[in-house]
């Protein structure tokens, strides 16, 4: 089984900064025939399910705002915020769809200092 | 657009069956590439992926929870069910139900998009 490990598990961060998290799987999640991570990140809000915002670990899902960025390949992934706004506040889940069973990261909560 | 909607009771007792049904509107649910699947979040916690389903009906469990899950399809009524046996305190989360999207391969399970909102279920007596 992959064990996801996510890093931190909370950021506190001012309006405009960047945030940084981390993600790491205990085996790659690269295929090597399509040279594709298998790698997603989500988003998710109080009350509210998550939301892809990151697959292929650097793609970015339609409509997600271009200041998230994916990257990363193997085992170690980053999601990064390049300006972190208020409708970013949220806790960011990674998960790796490589092989069942599917898992997913504890998740970093991301709050405005 | 595709929409997903769980639905069934938000209370269930100790050694009872959880079983919940995800109803699938605005799209095509007979479609061959779609896999659906269900994940659950204990309140506060962190998600954890329960199964799977292909179109075909071949299903895909998390091994944690093989012994007492069973997910089905039913093309006609257009929806997918979870049972989920013997519960304790233990399996009180809010259960979403997802699309897993299409990928490059029809037999990839992969990232889910969309998902439905979410039905909180409590065991207790």
């Amino acid at each position: 089984d992959i064990v996801m490990t996510q890093s931190p598990d909370s950021l506190a961060l001012s309006l405009g900064e960047r945030a940084t998290m981390n993600c790491k799987s205990s085996q790659s999640v690269l295929y090597d025939v399509n040279n594709k991570n298998y790698l997603a990140w989500y988003q998710q809000k109080p009350g509210q399910p998550p939301k892809v915002v990151i697959y292929w670990a650097s793609t970015r899902e339609s409509g997600v705002p271009d200041r998230f960025s994916g990257s990363g390949s193997g085992t170690d992934f980053t999601l990064t915020i390049s300006s972190l706004q208020a409708e970013d506040v949220a806790v960011y889940y990674c998960q790796q769809y490589y092989s069942t069973p599917l898992s997913f990261g504890g998740g970093t909560k991301v709050e405005i200092k | 657009q595709l929409q997903l909607q769980e639905s069934g009771p938000g209370l269930v007792k100790p050694s009872g069956t959880l079983s919940l049904s995800c109803t699938v509107s605005g799209g095509s649910f007979s479609n061959s590439k779609n896999h659906w699947g269900w994940i659950r979040q204990p309140p506060g916690k962190g998600l954890e992926w329960i199964g799977s389903i292909f179109y075909s009906g071949s299903t895909f469990y998390n091994p944690s929870l093989r012994s007492r899950v069973t997910i089905s399809v039913d093309s006609s009524k257009n929806h997918f069910s979870l049972n989920l046996s013997s519960v304790t305190a233990a399996d009180t989360a809010v259960y979403y139900c997802a699309r897993h999207e299409f990928g490059d391969y029809v037999s990839d399970l992969n990232w889910f998009d969309p998902w439905g909102q979410g039905t909180l279920v409590t065991v207790s007596s």
